[in-house]
């Protein structure tokens, strides 16, 4: 069975620090990987998507940038944290193809003061 | 362009009653269509999808969804809800890599 885990599960970060927010999908090979933004209120906000590692793809950047490193892996970080960034971050990830289903990690919970 | 549309942005129901939460999408093609849940501070977890075939499509916890595509709609219910069915539910659409998601209607179930 697949798995996917995010870290850390919660952060208080000061406006001006960097960030660096992780994924890890294992039991799935070459999966699809999404970062999404969600605010305090609820909508969902895609940032990034990968299909394979190295290659990233930037749907809204809100001054974030991620990679993947490797196949099970999808990073999210920013040199300098804003105020705005506050919020909830999800990853997922998905198979091949657009009726595949998207499956969410639990998220991270960031606090930016 | 591709969009979805969840006119409602919180819902509230008695324990009992039945339920229905609008979504209106838009797109050119076969749309590939999804429910999601969340609950407070988790990921969101799938309620049932829809590709092709019968437009009522059955998902977990005795939800259904019925896609209609003069309507574009793709409208979840549920015939009895429970006070554990309340928490924020996402109406998806997926031509592709690009994953559209409604605003999320809330959901509040009274004792």
């Amino acid at each position: 069975a697949q798995t996917i885990h995010q870290w850390p599960v919660a952060e208080i970060k000061a406006v001006g620090s960097p960030l660096s927010l992780g994924c890890t999908i294992k039991g799935k090979s070459s999966p699809n990987l999404y970062w999404y933004w969600q605010a305090t209120g609820g909508t969902l906000q895609q940032l990034f998507y990968s299909i394979t590692v190295g290659q990233v793809e930037s749907v809204v950047q809100l001054n974030l940038s991620a990679s993947r490193p490797k196949d099970d892996q999808f990073i999210l970080s920013t040199e300098k944290l804003l105020l705005s960034h506050s919020g909830f971050y999800l990853c997922a990830w998905r198979g091949l193809g657009g009726r595949d289903t998207q499956y969410f990690g639990p998220g991270t919970r960031l606090l930016v003061l | 362009a591709q969009s979805v549309t969840q006119p409602d942005a919180r819902v509230t129901v008695s324990e009992g009653a039945s339920l229905q939460l609008r979504c209106k999408y838009s797109y050119s093609a076969t749309p590939y269509l999804f429910w999601y849940v969340q609950y407070p501070r988790q990921g969101l977890q799938l309620l049932l999808k829809y590709y092709s075939g019968d437009p009522v499509v059955q998902g977990v916890n005795s939800f259904e969804a019925e896609f209609s595509k003069s309507n574009s709609s793709f409208h979840l219910q549920k015939a009895s809800v429970h006070w554990s069915d309340s928490a924020v539910y996402f109406c998806a659409l997926s031509p592709n890599n690009r994953i559209f998601f409604g605003d999320g209607t809330q959901l509040v179930v009274k004792p």
